[in-house]
């Protein structure tokens, strides 16, 4: 299985755009999926397959991903945003140890 | 908009089985073509996906789980289960139960529970 790597925190000022990547070994040949978990609340999916946005979610919201680093985009980043956000791939050819990424925290300043 | 709650002890003690219960809001658990999802979060840590049984019946856990966790389906009352035996403090969690659609060789959750903290201490 392939680790998925991203920072601990990532801060922006409100208003700006925030981009939290996504590293991992070829992680552009699989599809990458994105959730958003506030405190004391569920996961919620905000991107699937790299840049779909499930209905419901902000245009404000995007995600991209090719060769070696995905990455989710946020902009005119609102004080609501602040959350934990992992990325998720599913490989069929491994052995799902590594299914999610370990997480960043988003601080709006 | 499917939805899912999770139902079960909030405290366990070491060495002892773990067993948590999700029904779902849907006609059933065995159409539709999802994918029942056990997921956890430990306190200060990122998400870990234990695993699921599909709509098949079929299982697939976690390599770091698998010689100690079952999940199975409940087709009649439209629930399914995550059993956890030898706990120990390091499975203490908040545990979700979450949909899982398949496709194109990829699996994304779409729905979740709102989560049941669970502690492991004597």
């Amino acid at each position: 299985s392939h680790a998925l790597t991203q920072p601990p925190s990532v801060s922006v000022a409100p208003g700006e755009t925030a981009r939290i990547p996504c590293g991992g070994d070829n992680i552009g040949s699989r599809s990458v999926h994105w959730y958003q978990q506030k405190p004391g609340q569920a996961p919620v999916l905000v991107i699937s397959y790299d840049s779909d946005r499930p209905s419901g979610i902000p245009e404000r919201f995007s995600g991209s991903n090719s060769g070696n680093t995905a990455a989710l985009t946020i902009s005119r980043v609102e004080a609501g945003d602040e959350a934990d956000y992992f990325c998720q791939v599913w490989d069929a050819t491994s052995d799902h140890s590594r299914v999610f990424g370990g997480g960043t925290k988003l601080t709006v300043l | 908009q499917v939805q899912l709650q999770e139902s079960g002890p909030g405290l366990v003690k070491p060495s002892e089985t773990l067993s948590l219960t999700c029904s779902v809001s849907a006609n059933s658990i065995s159409s539709g073509g999802y994918y029942w999802n056990w997921i956890r979060r430990p306190p200060g840590k990122g998400l870990e996906w234990i695993g699921y049984v599909a709509y098949t019946g079929h299982t697939n856990y976690s390599p770091s789980l698998e010689s100690r966790v079952s999940i199975s389906e409940d087709t009649s009352k439209i629930q399914f289960s995550l059993s956890l035996t030898s706990v120990t403090a390091a499975d203490t969690a908040m545990y979700y139960c979450a949909r899982g659609r398949y496709t194109y060789g990829s699996l994304d959750f779409d729905s979740w529970g709102q989560g049941i903290l669970v502690t492991v201490s004597s």
